[in-house]
C-alpha cells in the first residue's frame, strides 16, 4: 500500500483564493511527522509546513495551514489568498519515527490563474 | 540561511561511466539523505546515512550505488556503470536530527545519460 496518496494530479485556482491539496496516509505507527514541500518549476524543493501526529492544533506557517484529520488519516495543506507564485508542485511526506525515511506522495501540480 | 549545496547541477554521462555525485550537508545536522526524481515522477527515496553508515535504503539503492562521507563535510553518492534510466533529477537532503525536524533539500543535480 502506499504511504501517501495525492489523489489530485493538478488543480487551478484563482488569484487571492484558497485552495486545498489533499493528502491521505498509511501507517501503523503512533508517532510520526506530516510535511509538505513545494517545488517550483526551477526543481528546487522547498520545505513548508509540518505537523506531528500529536500535536493537537493544526499547524499554520504564514498562508499555509495543514488540515489535520488523525482519525481518517489525512494532512491536507490549504494555501490562502493565493499568489501567481505558489504555481509549482506541492509534495505530502511522511516520516515514521521508528525509522529515518521519508515517503513522498505523487505530488499536486497547482496552477494559480491571474 | 544555511543550506544544503550540491555540485554539479548538471552532469552528462555516457552509458557505462561512472559518476559521483558530491552534496555538502548542513553543518550541524545528523542525518543525510540522497533521494532520485525521475523528470515528471515523485521524488523517490533511495538512501538514508547516519553516523557513518546507511541507516535504511530502498529496492532502488541496490550494487550500483555508495554513498561515502570522506570528510567531515562532503557526503557524495556514486554511481558506477551507468544505465540510461538513471537519468534523473539527484537531490541531496539532510536533517538536524531532533525528532520533528523536516529535511532541507538541495537543489538537485541533473544526471543525464547518453
Amino acid at each position: 500500500a502506499q504511504k501517501i496518496t495525492q489523489t489530485q494530479p493538478g488543480m487551478f485556482v484563482q488569484e487571492k483564493e484558497a485552495v486545498t491539496l489533499d493528502c491521505t496516509y498509511d501507517t501503523s505507527d503512533q508517532s510520526y511527522g506530516l510535511f509538505w514541500y513545494k517545488q517550483p518549476s526551477s526543481g528546487e524543493m522547498i520545505f513548508l509546513i509540518y505537523q506531528g501526529s500529536y500535536d493537537e492544533q493544526n499547524a499554520t506557517e504564514g498562508r499555509y495551514s495543514l488540515n489535520f484529520q488523525k482519525a481518517r488519516k489525512s494532512a491536507n495543506l490549504v494555501i490562502s489568498a493565493s499568489q501567481l507564485g505558489d504555481s509549482a508542485m506541492y509534495f505530502c511526506a511522511m516520516r515514521e519515527n521508528t525509522g529515518n525515511q521519508f515517503y513522498f506522495g505523487t505530488g499536486t501540480s497547482l496552477t494559480v490563474i491571474p | 540561511e544555511p543550506e544544503v549545496t550540491q555540485t554539479p547541477s548538471h552532469q552528462v554521462t555516457q552509458m557505462g561511466q561512472e559518476v559521483i555525485l558530491r552534496c555538502v550537508p548542513i553543518s550541524n545536522h545528523l542525518y543525510f539523505y540522497w533521494y532520485r526524481q525521475i523528470l515528471g515522477q515523485k521524488v523517490e527515496f533511495l538512501v538514508s546515512f547516519y553516523n557513518n553508515e546507511i541507516s535504511e535504503k530502498s529496492e532502488i539503492f541496490d550494487d550500483q550505488f555508495s554513498v561515502e562521507r570522506p570528510d567531515g563535510s562532503n557526503f557524495t553518492l556514486k554511481i558506477r556503470s551507468t544505465k540510461l534510466e538513471d537519468s534523473a533529477m539527484y537531490f541531496c537532503a539532510s536533517r538536524k536530527g531532533r525528532e520533528n525536524q523536516p529535511q532541507h533539500f538541495g537543489d538537485g543535480t541533473r544526471l543525464s545519460i547518453l
